[in-house]
């Protein structure tokens, strides 16, 4: 177990609604990474924080976006949600080092199904 | 942005066959690092490998950074029914980019 906690495990959604997923960082963390992984793909970085503030972001529209919580939990919130949005959403949490050498703790990810 | 390359996509084998997954980029890495993702589960951290040349190895598994730091691999020798599994590289300069996986099955 990596201590890396996220929920729900699955959602259905609605096209055009929106939709919030949460992590727990593993403790002594204070970097907290999303993914999204579609089905036979690999993760896509969409984003990290880092003491509260987005660190970083990837090819992803601004209807993804975040928070981090002073105590390194973190939420991704996805707006008016496209079938394409489907996917295995996953959360990393990590210890930012300048060097750029530390691995990345996965949570058990969250289904997300539009329909 | 830098993208990491992985060949090949898949590959099945004889339980007791070896195994080498190959991966690529077009710039010079920092760094690169290793997961494995059981099918159903999450990634999980495998090794990283930061210096020029660099070896490591861990039981079956071993791991190489090449020369130029610009590709890396991983070999499994005498492939067993649990390394079933896709085996990722990613870079990591604090935005971890992942290559697509080699996805490993493995006939008893």
């Amino acid at each position: 177990e990596t201590g890396v906690t996220q929920s729900p495990t699955h959602l259905i959604k609605t096209r055009g609604q929106q939709v919030t997923l949460r992590c727990s960082s593993q403790s002594g963390h204070n970097t907290v990474s999303w993914y999204q992984q579609a089905l036979g793909q690999g993760p896509q970085f969409i984003f990290q924080y880092y003491r509260e503030e987005e660190n970083g972001r990837g090819n992803f529209p601004p209807r993804f976006s975040g928070l981090q919580f002073p105590n390194y939990s973190s939420e991704l919130n996805v707006n008016a949600l496209e079938l394409d949005d489907s996917a295995l959403y996953l959360c990393a949490s990590s210890l930012f080092s300048i060097r750029s050498e530390t691995e990345a703790f996965f949570g058990q990810g969250t289904r997300l199904t539009v329909v | 942005g830098q993208q990491v390359m992985q060949i090949p996509q898949y590959q099945h084998v004889q339980e007791g066959e070896d195994f080498t997954t190959y991966c690529n980029s077009s710039t010079t890495l920092s760094n690169i690092q290793w997961y494995k993702q059981r099918p159903g589960g999450h990634p999980v951290f495998l090794i990283q490998l930061v210096k020029s040349g660099e070896v490591k190895k861990q039981k079956r598994l071993t791991f190489q950074f090449g020369e130029a730091k610009k590709n890396s691999s991983l070999h499994i020798t005498a492939t067993q029914t649990t390394d079933v599994g896709t085996y990722f590289c990613a870079r990591n300069n604090n935005d971890m980019r992942f290559g697509a996986g080699t996805r490993l099955t493995v006939k008893p």
